[in-house]
Order: C-alpha cells, then structure tokens, then sequence
C-alpha cells in the first residue's frame, strides 16, 4: 500500500526516558513534517524537512531532535521525556510541485506518546 | 502571531441538513486553504482545497473562499452520520513551501 507510515503507534514510557519515532512515507514526496496534537487536538507543525534539508524548525526544545536519512524518511527523537510531550505525534509529506504552497499533504496514522 | 480561528463547537446537524463550517485567518498574505476531517483517533485526511475567491465544489462538499474578509467556509450537503467528525481548517501562510497552520477544528455531530 502507498501511504505515510509511522513506528510505534503506542509509546508509553517514563520520564526521563529517550525515545524515537520512525516515519516512512513511499508516496514518492520530497517533503516531510512533523506535528503535535495535543489533549485539546490542537495540531501543530513542528518540522519539515525539504530533499533531506531542514526549512521548518519552530519553537520546539532541543530535546526533540528531527533526522531525515533521505527523502522517504524522517525520524523524531525525543531525549529527557516530560509529562508535557504526552501527545500525538503526526508525520505527514508533501510533494512540493507549484512552490506555492499548495502541495497537499498526507498523515500519518500517529503516535500515541504517554510520559507517565 | 498568524492565527486560524474556527467555533470549536459541537456543532449539531440533523441528517439530510447542511451543515456550514466556518473559519478566519489572520494573515492577509496567505494563499493556500485546505479542509481536513479527522474522525476520532484517526489522522486528518484532506476534504477540500481552494486557493481562489469563490465556491469550489466536490461532491456534497463545497469550500468557499473570500480573502477580502479573510474567511473560508465548508457546507456539508445532505449530512450524515458519518460526516460525524472534527473539521480542521489549514491556512499555508508562509509562501514558498507547504506550511499549514491549523484552526482547532469544529466537532461535528449528524444524527
């Protein structure tokens, strides 16, 4: 199936504790996000990665470090986990065609991080 | 701070009606508009896009532009229960690359 994928979809750890999240998207798409949903669903872009380049890096603390190996890939590692990265975590992609911002973009299934 | 404003509602339909989905943005710049459902525990999947003024229709879904009042809607034709979900309005607001802010989405409820 072509699809953006995301590993685990369940994340329950403790405090502390280092994690990662793998994303794989084989749409063939050259950009890659990642956003948070928090308890409200609020969903907000926290990375995007452009032909393995960073372009989108907003307010996010240095514990979350984003990694793109290439193109069809992009990890989240999360180091010193607090209760307040309990969220849902979505990896979407995008092709980027006009280069004016209509790309449409694809999600994940999401992962489900608890910080107990 | 660039802001996408929606009714978090619930809003409530009774099926067969239409139901109409509002949104502002803040940014006069933005280009880009998009319509997302998302059903509970699941991801956004995309319902519409529009990036001109006017009506733009798919379906029993049409999205409705009018960037003088910095508005977007969304009508749901002949609702049904299974249109029960939280609609997210996106706005790209920053040009060049496919950067969406998100609205907080309106619950929608067709029973």
């Amino acid at each position: 199936d072509t699809a953006v994928s995301q590993t685990p979809k369940y994340l329950v750890t403790q405090m502390g504790n280092d994690k990662s999240i793998k994303c794989e998207q084989n749409l063939g798409h050259d950009t890659m996000y990642w956003y948070k949903q928090d308890s409200k669903k609020f969903l907000k872009i926290m990375f995007s990665y452009n032909n393995k380049e960073l372009i989108i890096n907003e307010t996010v603390p240095n514990r979350f470090s984003p990694k793109s190996p290439d193109k069809a890939h992009l990890n989240l590692h999360i180091n010193s986990l607090e209760l307040g990265d309990s969220a849902v975590y979505f990896c979407a992609s995008s092709l980027r065609t006009s280069g004016r911002g209509q790309e449409t973009q694809y999600f994940g299934p999401g992962t489900r991080l608890l910080v107990l | 701070q660039k802001e996408v404003e929606q009714n978090s509602g619930p809003l409530s339909v009774p099926e067969g009606a239409i139901a109409s989905l509002n949104c502002t943005y803040s940014d006069r710049g933005s280009q880009s508009f998009f319509w997302y459902r998302q059903y509970s525990g699941k991801s956004p999947e995309l319902i519409m896009s529009i990036y001109s003024n006017g009506d733009k229709e798919d379906g029993r879904f049409t999205a409705q532009l009018n960037k003088a009042s910095q508005y977007v809607s969304l009508l749901i034709r002949d609702s049904q229960p299974s249109d029960s979900a939280t609609y997210l309005c996106a706005v790209n607001i920053r040009s060049g690359y496919s950067t969406l802010t998100f609205g907080k989405g309106t619950m929608l409820l067709v029973s």
